[in-house]
């Protein structure tokens, strides 16, 4: 069965101190990794793609990577408007390439 | 461009009773997809689209329907409401090419069942 965990379920910093988001899957044929940002009362909000291990993308204060077994979120001197809940979410090769797997996310609180 | 619209934001139920969600997109979009999201669980696919016309069943399709007879709207459908359809339904969108499977979401409806 197609799994995807994130850790830690919470996440309180202070402002500029860094640290990472962690997304760990089991799936049968890994078709891309997705991070989104999902703000309280509103839909998800696409951040980053990842296809193969190894890949690394960035974004502002953000930086997604890839291995054969997680991703991670890199977050560099958050500010409070980096406060949200993180999602990831893999894409398998069930349902013709249509099956997304969701983690239950990362909610991050960023203190000034 | 609206993006992703989705009708009614709220809505509350009688056990038994039936609805329609609405999602419209305005991006031209190939697939769309219907979600629920409970607390600590994640978002579930329940339905998906590839195209007008086409329909297909996702994780968790039991107690719903859906229908895309045009390309821009893709409806999900409660026969008969039961408690444990409360949720936050999110409808999403996306295209082949560049930005591939890159969903697009739409604001969510809030769907509470007694």
């Amino acid at each position: 069965e197609d799994q995807v965990t994130q850790s830690p379920e919470a996440l309180r910093l202070q402002e500029g101190e860094s640290s990472s988001l962690n997304c760990s899957y089991t799936v049968s044929g890994l078709r891309g990794l997705f991070w989104y940002r999902q703000d309280p009362g509103k839909g998800p909000e696409f951040l980053f793609t990842l296809y193969s291990a190894g890949e690394e993308k960035e974004k502002e204060r953000l930086k997604a990577t890839l291995t054969k077994k997680e991703s991670f979120l890199h977050i560099t001197a958050p500010k409070p408007e980096d406060s949200a809940t993180y999602l990831c979410a893999v894409r398998t090769r069930d349902n013709y390439g249509q099956n997304f797997v969701f983690g239950p996310g990362t909610r991050l609180s960023v203190l000034p | 461009n609206a993006g992703v619209t989705q009708t009614p934001k709220f809505r509350v139920l009688k056990t038994g009773q039936s609805m329609t969600l609405l999602c419209a997109q305005d991006m031209n979009h190939e697939y769309m997809y219907w979600y629920r999201q409970d607390p600590g669980m994640g978002l579930r696919l329940i339905h998906y689209s590839v195209g007008e016309g086409t329909t297909a069943k996702g994780e968790v399709p039991d107690g719903y329907n859906v229908s895309r007879l045009k390309k821009q709207n893709f409806l999900l459908g409660l026969e008969s409401a039961a408690p444990s359809q409360t949720s936050v339904y999110f409808c999403a969108s996306t295209n082949g090419g560049a930005k591939i499977y890159e969903q697009y979401f739409g604001p969510g409806t809030r769907l509470t069942v007694t």
